[in-house]
C-alpha cells in the first residue's frame, strides 16, 4: 500500500518569504503527483499537479519532482497571510487523478 | 466552478445505528470518492466509483459500504455506526483520460457517533 509522509508537520513564515514543503512517497511506479491546500473548515481544492520529472511553475507556485528520490516538494514564492492554510500532497499509481493517495498534511500559519 | 453537494452537514448518531451520508455531483464526472479526514491522517481514502452502478473497495473499507445508483450521485452507509467513525466525511469527483485532472470536493460532513 502507497505511504505518503508530509515534512514539516507545521511551518510559520513571515509575510513575503518563500515556503517550502515536501512530500515522499513509496511507490517507484507513482505517476502522478499533486498539491491541495484547504482552509479552515473548507473543502480541500486542487493547487497544482505534475507528471514527469522535473518543475513546473504557476505564478507564486512551483513543484518540484524528483521520482528517482520518491520526493516532491512545492515551494510558494511571496507568502501572504491568505496562503495560511493545510496543504496535503497526493500520488496515484496511474496518470490521472483516480484514487488518490493523500499525506497528512503541513499546516502553514504566514505571518504579516 | 464544478459543484460537490453533501448532506448532511452535521449529523450526530447513536452507537450501533445506521448512518447514510450523501453526495451529489453536478460536473458530469464518471469517477467519485469518499474520503475521511482525521488530525495527523490527512485523508484516507474509503470508497470510489468509477460510474453508476459500480463501488469499490479504499484503503480503510471495513464498516462502511458505498452505493452509486445514479452518475450524479453516491452514498456512504454505516450499518453500524461505532465512535471510530467519528470523523469529518469529503466526497470528490474527478474525471479520467484529462491531463489537468483534479478532484473536486464537497463541503464535508461532520459525524460524531456517541
Amino acid at each position: 500500500q502507497q505511504k505518503v509522509q508530509q515534512s514539516p508537520e507545521s511551518l510559520i513564515v513571515p509575510e513575503g518569504a518563500m515556503t517550502s514543503l515536501n512530500c515522499t512517497f513509496s511507490d517507484s511506479a507513482s505517476q502522478y503527483f499533486a498539491w491541495y491546500r484547504q482552509h479552515s473548515g473548507k473543502a480541500p481544492k486542487a493547487l497544482m499537479s505534475i507528471f514527469s520529472n522535473g518543475e513546473k511553475e504557476e505564478g507564486r507556485f512551483t513543484i518540484h519532482l524528483n521520482k528517482a528520490s520518491l520526493h516532491f516538494s512545492l515551494h510558494i514564492r511571496d507568502s501572504q497571510p491568505s496562503d495560511s492554510a493545510l496543504y496535503l500532497c497526493a500520488v496515484s499509481p496511474t496518470g490521472f487523478a483516480s484514487a488518490l493517495t493523500f499525506g497528512s498534511g503541513t499546516k502553514v500559519i504566514v505571518l504579516p | 466552478e464544478a459543484a460537490v453537494t453533501q448532506s448532511p452537514r452535521n449529523k450526530v448518531a447513536v452507537t450501533g445505528g445506521k448512518v447514510t451520508l450523501s453526495c451529489n455531483q453536478t460536473n458530469n464526472h464518471n469517477n467519485m470518492y469518499w474520503y475521511r479526514q482525521d488530525t495527523g491522517h490527512g485523508l484516507r481514502l474509503i470508497h470510489y466509483s468509477y460510474g453508476a452502478g459500480s463501488t469499490e473497495k479504499g484503503d480503510i473499507p471495513d464498516g462502511y459500504k458505498a452505493s452509486r445508483p445514479s452518475q450524479e450521485n453516491f452514498s456512504l452507509i454505516l450499518e453500524l455506526a461505532t465512535p471510530s467513525q467519528t470523523s469529518v466525511y469529503f466526497c470528490a469527483s474527478g474525471e479520467s483520460g484529462v491531463s489537468n485532472e483534479r478532484l473536486f470536493f464537497g463541503h464535508g460532513t461532520k459525524l460524531s457517533v456517541l
